[in-house]
């Protein structure tokens, strides 16, 4: 079965430090991958997508993920936290040609002076 | 891209009645969904909204309890039926647009249950 696990659930930074969130996968054909940033209150917004072109792929606001088949993981960076990183960020699978996304339980980012 | 509008942003309902959620998307897109994010929870798919017939539901949803409708390629409605506080939760409309390969989302319905 198909499935996507986001190890931590809330994860703590300084601002200015390395943001890592970890997502890793399970499915038995090659899959897309999202990450999507929630804030408070709002919808889901994409971040970045993998859909099996580079494997290294820069999103919007400074993240990027690496997509690597080997470890089925797909985790989430960013360089240098900023205060306004903080937000709950989900992970999610798609089936090609099934347009069904799976989410991860999802990690909330707190950014601390 | 796609811009999502949900009506209505939030409600608080009594309990045994029912409430109309609406998705309105501003070009015409492929694939729709509705998906519940329960407190604290991810997201998970409630159904696949199919313009022109019965929308396909996720295992452990039914559409006596969820009826969707989807009468064009731009519009569709969920409907939470004979609620319980346990349906409280956020309700969020997606869809797909034929060239993206990513899901666009609206800003979710709050939906609170007394």
């Amino acid at each position: 079965a198909q499935s996507v696990t986001q190890l931590g659930s809330h994860v703590s930074v300084s601002e200015g430090a390395l943001v890592l969130l970890r997502c890793n996968y399970s499915s038995s054909v090659p899959p897309y991958l999202f990450w999507y940033v929630q804030y408070p209150n709002q919808g889901l917004q994409l971040l970045l997508k993998y859909t099996s072109a580079a494997t290294l792929v820069k999103g919007i606001n400074g993240f990027e993920a690496e997509f690597k088949k080997s470890e089925t993981s797909f985790h989430l960076t960013k360089p240098s936290a900023h205060m306004s990183d903080a937000a709950e960020y989900f992970c999610a699978l798609e089936l090609g040609g099934y347009n069904k996304l799976i989410f991860g339980a999802g990690t909330r980012l707190a950014v601390h002076p | 891209s796609a811009v999502i509008s949900q009506k209505p942003s939030r409600d608080i309902c009594q309990r045994g009645t029912s409430l109309t959620i609406q998705c309105q998307v501003d070009s015409q897109v492929t694939m729709m969904f509705w998906y519940r994010q329960q407190p604290g929870q991810s997201l998970t798919l409630i159904a696949t909204a199919n313009q022109g017939s019965e929308a396909t539901y996720e295992s452990g949803f039914v559409i006596d309890k969820f009826p969707i409708s989807r009468p064009n390629l731009t519009f569709s409605t969920l409907t939470v039926s004979n609620m319980s506080p346990e349906d409280s939760s956020i309700y969020l409309c997606s869809a797909r647009t034929p060239m993206n390969t990513e899901a666009f989302f609206g800003q979710g319905t709050r939906l609170t249950v007394v």
